[in-house]
């Protein structure tokens, strides 16, 4: 199975916009997820695929992916964003699901 | 409405086998492209994905976890199961289970839509 690399910790201040990346060659073969966690709660899908929001995701998320990178951007952060994100996508042999280690993002 | 929900115990004790159901609606698993995964969360740490099941019955683990794990399914409950042998402290865990959609489209999709709450497991004697 394959790796997804995330940065551990990303900050932004209110309002400003903030790129959270994903790297790893399952990326190459099958679009990465997105999920939000808040503390204490389940995760929540952000995006999925090249770049779709669930209904009830804010537009100010929105995904990209080139090679073997993934990213997910907000645009004019906002203090409910703060939370741990973390990429998600099945290996490129199919056989397995790998998961990003998260980052925390910190909304100044 | 899609809602899935994990139910097991809270407390096993070292060697002991866990077994954890999660029973949803408001889809079903022998529709084509639909999974069910199990994905755990020790504290403080990350998402640890272990095991998903597809509509056609294939089953798929973490290699780290293959020969503790198995993944079964009962479509007419709704119901999706894994069992956890030789249970040890270091799986102390919250423990999701999760809708997965799987399907080419544009490119390949598979994504983690629906969550469920989560069931926290601790191991100790």
């Amino acid at each position: 199975s394959s790796e997804l690399t995330q940065d551990p910790a990303v900050s932004v201040a209110l309002g400003q916009t903030v790129r959270i990346t994903c790297q790893g060659d399952s990326l190459r073969s099958y679009y990465a997820s997105w999920y939000q966690q808040k503390p204490g709660q389940a995760p929540v899908l952000v995006i999925y695929g090249e770049n779709n929001r669930p209904s009830g995701i804010p537009d100010r998320f929105s995904g990209s992916s080139s090679g073997n990178t993934a990213s997910v951007t907000i645009t004019g952060a906002q203090a409910e964003d703060e939370a741990d994100y973390y990429c998600n996508s099945r290996d490129s042999s199919g056989n397995h699901v790998v998961f990003g280690g998260g980052t925390k993002l910190t909304v100044l | 409405q899609v809602t899935l929900r994990e139910s097991g115990p809270a407390l096993v004790k070292p060697t002991q086998t866990l077994t954890l159901t999660c029973t949803f609606s408001g889809f079903s698993l022998s529709t084509t492209d639909m999974c069910v995964t199990w994905v755990r969360q020790p504290p403080g740490k990350a998402l640890e994905w272990l095991a998903f099941i597809d509509w056609d019955d294939d089953k798929y683990y973490s290699t780290s976890l293959k020969t503790r794990l198995t993944i079964s399914k009962d479509t007419s409950k709704n119901q999706v199961v894994l069992t956890m042998t030789n249970m040890d402290p270091v799986d102390t865990a919250t423990y999701y289970c999760a809708r997965i959609r799987n399907y080419y489209g544009s490119g390949r999709y598979f994504y983690m839509d629906v969550w469920g709450k989560g069931t926290t497991v601790t191991v100790s004697s």
